[in-house]
């Protein structure tokens, strides 16, 4: 059975541009998970989607969003690229609505470098 | 939110020995899980375990839930043991911190041949 699948593994924007990237997550999962690894500042929870729906968003500005697509894949995009925004950028699935009381798997991440 | 904090920051050993690491959060929580990040940035996904104990091989890990705290036993280590280990937990009390794992800043481990 496939894992977590992300894509690409890296990318190379410049400042102020826009970047996208994509999620598969294990079949039967229902629920994406984004988190953000900058260097020095530990993994940090960007967005969580279920069922199609935002459920729930860490502490990070609105140039970060994303969506769910109908066979449970998403896409992060992030506008107006600054340098701080460089890091590894990690996907999780999960089976969803259970209360939160599941294991989370990851993906191998899509590491993004701003210009 | 939740704090975590996880010690020690930094472990080396030799091949073989023992090693514990330890996981201490502020709040209740319903969802601990510990990972491994491998050097390619993979984290890999060792327990979920928001309270009691589980044995996978070489690796166990304890979660006392009252105490508000979680070990990680790594015995008879190998090469492949280093990596970062993390500890995060969740909880499901709703508001902001629904589906969120807050992640400890990891343990640095190195295990020389």
């Amino acid at each position: 059975e496939a894992g977590v699948t992300q894509s690409p593994t890296h990318l190379i924007k410049t400042r102020g541009q826009q970047a996208t990237l994509r999620c598969s997550p294990i079949s039967g999962h229902t629920s994406v998970y984004w988190y953000q690894q900058a260097l020095g500042l530990g993994l940090q929870f960007l967005l969580w989607y279920d069922e199609g729906e935002e459920r729930n968003r860490g502490n990070f500005p609105p140039r970060f969003s994303g969506r769910q697509f109908p066979n449970y894949s998403s896409e992060l995009n992030v506008n107006a690229l600054e340098l701080e925004d460089s890091a590894l950028y990690l996907c999780a699935s999960s089976k969803g609505l259970t209360g939160f009381k599941e294991k989370l798997f990851f993906g191998s991440g899509t590491q993004l470098s701003v210009l | 939110g939740i704090q975590v904090e996880q010690s020690p920051p930094d472990l080396i050993l030799q091949e073989g020995a023992n090693s514990t690491l330890r996981c201490n959060f502020s709040d209740s929580v319903n969802n601990l899980q510990w990972f491994h990040q491998n050097p390619w940035g993979q984290l890999i996904n060792l327990f979920y375990i928001p309270s009691g104990t589980k044995q996978n091989g070489r690796l166990s890990a304890t979660t006392v839930a009252t105490e508000r705290y979680s070990l990680l036993y790594i015995s008879s280590s190998q090469t492949t043991d280093s990596g970062v280990y993390f500890c995060a937990v969740g909880s499901n009390a709703g508001g902001t911190s629904y589906g969120k794992l807050t992640f400890g800043q990891g343990t640095i481990l190195t295990v020389h041949p």
